[in-house]
């Protein structure tokens, strides 16, 4: 059962430009999110998170959305930098569970 | 280095082997998690310790895996009678409670 979504496998965008990745969930039960990162060869690194009690939070070049109504949140990259090339996973959490999409991967093209 | 820390890094086995992952989590952290990931999937949660209780695991552990955390500190997963389907990254990740996960760099199984 795939209870967090991210529907493009893949985002190609130009260097200082904006990079939106999108995430769909199913569980009315997860009240916290996040995006991370991963390079390859590597374990995830968080990047940067929300609680359901918001519907921004924003971290340098990075801002999280959430729409609670829609069970969607995204991520907006601006600018995009060719160092963001990587995939990024969302996370859904809630009850002691955490759920990851499949993940993004996002080349940023100088 | 305080951060997750995982050995070994890669782990090549002949099919029918039995394998054992080490996790260290950051010092602090009460909270450890396995997860698994195969290509083009984002990681899947294979079980969850608070301290040295494991509190959940999921149906993707099957009789061959089992995991420990006989102290609260370091975690082991072990996987008996290895099969070619056990091939994938092995991520482990710790958070204090309710905080954020932190993951390490993960073990790349690969069974031939």
């Amino acid at each position: 059962d795939q209870q967090v979504k991210q529907n493009s496998p893949s985002l190609s965008v130009q260097e200082g430009r904006i990079s939106i990745l999108n995430c769909d969930y199913t569980n009315s039960m997860f009240d916290y999110f996040l995006w991370y990162k991963k390079y390859p060869a590597e374990g995830p690194t968080f990047l940067i998170s929300i609680s359901s009690i918001k519907d921004k939070n924003e971290d340098g070049r990075f801002t999280v959305f959430l729409n609670k109504s829609a069970k969607h949140l995204s991520l907006h990259i601006v600018p995009s930098q060719p160092g963001d090339s990587a995939v990024y996973f969302c996370a859904a959490s809630g009850n002691n569970d955490m759920r990851f999409g499949a993940g993004t991967r996002l080349t940023v093209k100088p | 280095d305080t951060g997750v820390s995982q050995d070994p890094r890669h782990k090549i086995t002949k099919r029918g082997q039995n394998v054992t992952f080490r996790c260290d989590p950051i010092s602090e952290h009460n909270r450890l998690y396995w997860y698994r990931q195969t290509l083009g999937q984002g990681p899947e949660f294979l079980t969850y310790f608070q301290n040295e209780a494991q509190l959940e695991k999921s149906r993707l552990l099957s009789d061959r895996f089992s995991a420990e955390r006989p102290k609260g500190s370091f975690s082991t997963l072990e996987i008996q009678r290895t099969e070619q389907g056990d091939s994938a990254m092995y991520l482990c990740a710790s958070s204090g409670y309710r905080g954020l996960p932190f993951f390490g760099q993960g073990t790349r199984l690969t069974v031939v």
